[in-house]
């Protein structure tokens, strides 16, 4: 039973340029949450994914936005890369909303934006 | 605003002993809490998950206590081992969203 998976593991990309990262969930479940964790702090909700659509969005600006496919995986996109978007980019997966939503991350995307 | 927090940053345990990492959270209208492992280098491992229908759940090794009245959580680890050692993450999610809000983590450190 294959747990969450993230790709690519680590990426460096230069201020103003586009990123993509993707996301496999558990199997079994059919909802996606990203998050963004900077170095020495805990994780921050960015968004969350269920039946292709946006279902509730942390306080992030619209240059982070996603997409979610028909077979439950997920893309984050960030446009305009900041300096301070250099973190390490968790995605999380979970059962239909209003049920057992217990969140199961994935190992993360290591972002450093030079 | 929202926020969990974590009452120590760094525990440093020995071997064999008992751990408690505390957690106050902000939002009575939170519903549902969960605690997390990260280790470096790796995303949050699953620990425990208590509902705010419940006082106390014991898993293997592991006790999550509630306190709604004082909005305090508490995780146990029963003879703390050195592969406890990681970052704990207590964290919270309101009725009817899906967000997690997360504290800072607590240092564990287990000593030989």
């Amino acid at each position: 039973d294959a747990g969450v998976t993230q790709s690519p593991t680590h990426l460096i990309k230069t201020r103003g340029q586009q990123v993509t990262l993707r996301c496999s969930p558990k199997s079994g479940h059919d909802t996606v949450s990203w998050y963004q964790q900077a170095l020495g702090q805990g994780p921050q909700f960015i968004f969350q994914y269920y039946e292709e659509e946006e279902r509730q969005r942390g306080n992030f600006p619209d240059r982070f936005s996603g997409h979610q496919f028909p077979n439950y995986s997920s893309e984050l996109n960030v446009n305009a890369l900041l300096l301070g978007d250099s973190a390490l980019y968790l995605c999380a997966s979970s059962n239909t909303p209003g049920t057992k939503e217990t969140q199961y991350f994935g190992p993360g995307t290591r972002l450093l934006v030079l | 605003g929202e926020s969990v927090g974590l009452h120590l940053p760094t525990l440093s345990v020995q071997e064999g002993d008992n751990s408690i990492i505390n957690c106050a959270y902000s939002n009575s209208a939170s519903d549902y809490f969960i605690w997390y492992k990260q280790e470096s280098g790796k995303g949050p491992q699953f620990i425990i998950d208590i509902r705010s229908n419940m006082d106390k759940r014991q898993g293997q090794r592991v006790t999550v206590l509630l306190n709604k009245t004082v909005k305090h959580l508490s995780l146990q680890i029963a003879a703390t081992q050195p592969g406890d050692s990681a970052v704990y993450f207590c964290a919270e999610r309101a009725s009817n969203t899906g967000k997690l809000i997360f504290g800072q983590g607590t240092t564990l450190q287990v000593k030989p």
